[in-house]
């Protein structure tokens, strides 16, 4: 059983060209995260989502991010017109519940440098 | 405010010796969840420990247990024998209702295990 599979694993990036990072969760898993971490911090949650439906994205910057998770396919984090500080480590994690019971799966992350 | 409190920025230990990192946590909500997870140099995210509020022993997994105190909102990692391998960075994450269930995370704490 595959885990949570997570591509491009590093990506390079100029300022103000577009990022696109992927993620496919664990089989059977509905619920997908998407977590931000900058270098020695911990990780701060961007965006929960279901197939076809955004459920939270409370912690997304207002511009330039959004997410998508199509019924089928991958889920999607997209960065346009991306800035220096958005280098950091991005990781997807799903779970097989959203209770306070399911643990996450994590992916190896993706990690964007913007040049 | 601060959901999840990890105050050890970093921890040093003996191989063989046992080790605890310290975590509280803030929630209103009755019924909770508490994990641990640990990040090698390598980076991912990998899960060590749950312990739901309700559950009335310690979680023990393998060299991992939680010293679960309710009534201090405390969750601490004792890892017994340290190991070299154990050398990483430890996060503590909690899910709540009153927090949509979605994990939150701490800063983490740096655990460097001597030989």
């Amino acid at each position: 059983n595959a885990g949570v599979m997570q591509n491009p694993r590093h990506l390079v990036r100029r300022r103000g060209q577009e990022a696109r990072l992927r993620c496919s969760p664990m089989k059977g898993h509905s619920h997908v995260y998407w977590y931000r971490q900058l270098p020695e911090e911990g990780l701060k949650f961007m965006v929960y989502l279901q197939k076809e439906n955004i459920i939270d994205e409370s912690g997304m910057p207002k511009e330039r991010f959004s997410a998508e998770f199509p019924k089928e396919g991958p889920s999607i984090l997209r960065i346009q017109q991306v800035v220096r500080g958005d280098s950091a480590a991005y990781f997807c994690a799903s779970s097989p519940t959203n209770a306070n019971t399911g643990e996450l799966f994590f992916g190896e992350g993706s990690r964007l440098t913007v040049l | 405010a601060q959901k999840i409190t990890q105050t050890q920025p970093g921890m040093f230990v003996q191989e063989k010796e046992a080790v605890t990192l310290d975590c509280t946590y803030d929630t209103s909500d009755q019924s909770y969840g508490l994990f641990w997870y640990k990040q090698p140099s390598s980076g991912e995210m990998i899960f060590l420990i749950y312990q739901g509020s309700y559950d009335e022993q310690n979680a023990t997994e393998g060299r991992y247990s939680l010293n679960f105190q309710k009534a201090r909102k405390s969750a601490n990692l004792v890892i017994s024998a340290s190991q070299l391998g154990d050398s990483a960075m430890y996060f503590c994450a909690m899910r709540e209702p009153g927090g949509s269930y979605i994990p939150t995370f701490g800063r983490g704490t740096s655990l460097i295990v001597h030989p």
